[in-house]
């Protein structure tokens, strides 16, 4: 089945650094990759759509300078969480889209939980 | 904006069926989607439902009504792994997904 690994799995970084963050579709071509970000006891909240070779499309309130996302290849999507703060800290997830919903064609990684002190 | 609501809680009996509802507001609806999540982990697919009626997957089923913006997942025979959290969600024609609020099931022997 799709396979969508995320790499790290948790990371902690000081205030004012930089985290990046690998979304790899492993047995397939993603051109479109989901970044969401995950507070803890809440829903996940879609924060951009990467389509690969052209710029992502943010949701409404997510700052595209913070959170730069680059898809370069058809099996890779990043996130950067640039100067990052402690209200940054959060479980982020990415999901792949690869075929018909109905198919469970949304595959996710297995998040990232990223801790900012 | 997308707007999926869910309870946030239901508790229910090792064994027997539990009900979790899901009303929406979007624009663009494709589809209704069920996810389960435990604590830490990745959601996982459970069901979808593109048009009005249930489907059924084992012990999961969901339901869908189009007409009034409303669905349900149905777990039977709960076991006490099913405890977790349940999400729906909305395909738009974007192909973006958009979860709802999330309920949080446990399970009790």
């Amino acid at each position: 089945g799709a396979v969508v690994s995320q790499h790290p799995s948790w990371v902690i970084c000081k205030s004012g650094t930089s985290v990046k963050i690998e979304c790899r579709s492993l047995d397939f071509q993603a051109t479109t990759m989901f970044w969401y970000r995950q507070f803890p006891k809440q829903s996940l909240m879609l924060m951009a759509t990467s389509n690969e070779g052209s710029k992502a499309t943010y949701e409404q309130g997510v700052e595209k300078d913070k959170f730069l996302i680059n898809h370069a290849s058809l099996t890779l999507s990043t996130l950067t969480v640039t100067s990052a703060h402690p209200e940054d800290s959060s479980f982020y997830i990415c999901s792949a889209f690869r075929t018909a919903p109905y198919s469970g064609g949304y595959t996710f990684g297995s998040g990232t939980r990223l801790t900012v002190v | 904006g997308q707007s999926l609501e869910q309870p946030s809680e239901v508790t229910a009996v090792e064994g027997a069926i539990v009900q979790i509802n899901c009303t929406y507001q979007t624009s663009g609806f494709y589809g209704l989607s069920w996810y389960q999540q435990h604590d830490g982990g990745a959601p996982t697919f459970l069901s979808y439902n593109a048009l009005d009626g249930l489907e059924e997957t084992g012990r999961f089923s969901s339901f869908l009504s189009r007409s009034d913006s409303y669905g349900y997942l149905l777990l039977q025979e709960l076991q006490m792994k099913d405890s977790a959290s349940y999400f729906c969600a909305v395909t738009t024609g974007a192909n973006n997904l958009f979860f709802g609020t999330g309920t949080r099931l446990t399970v009790i022997p």
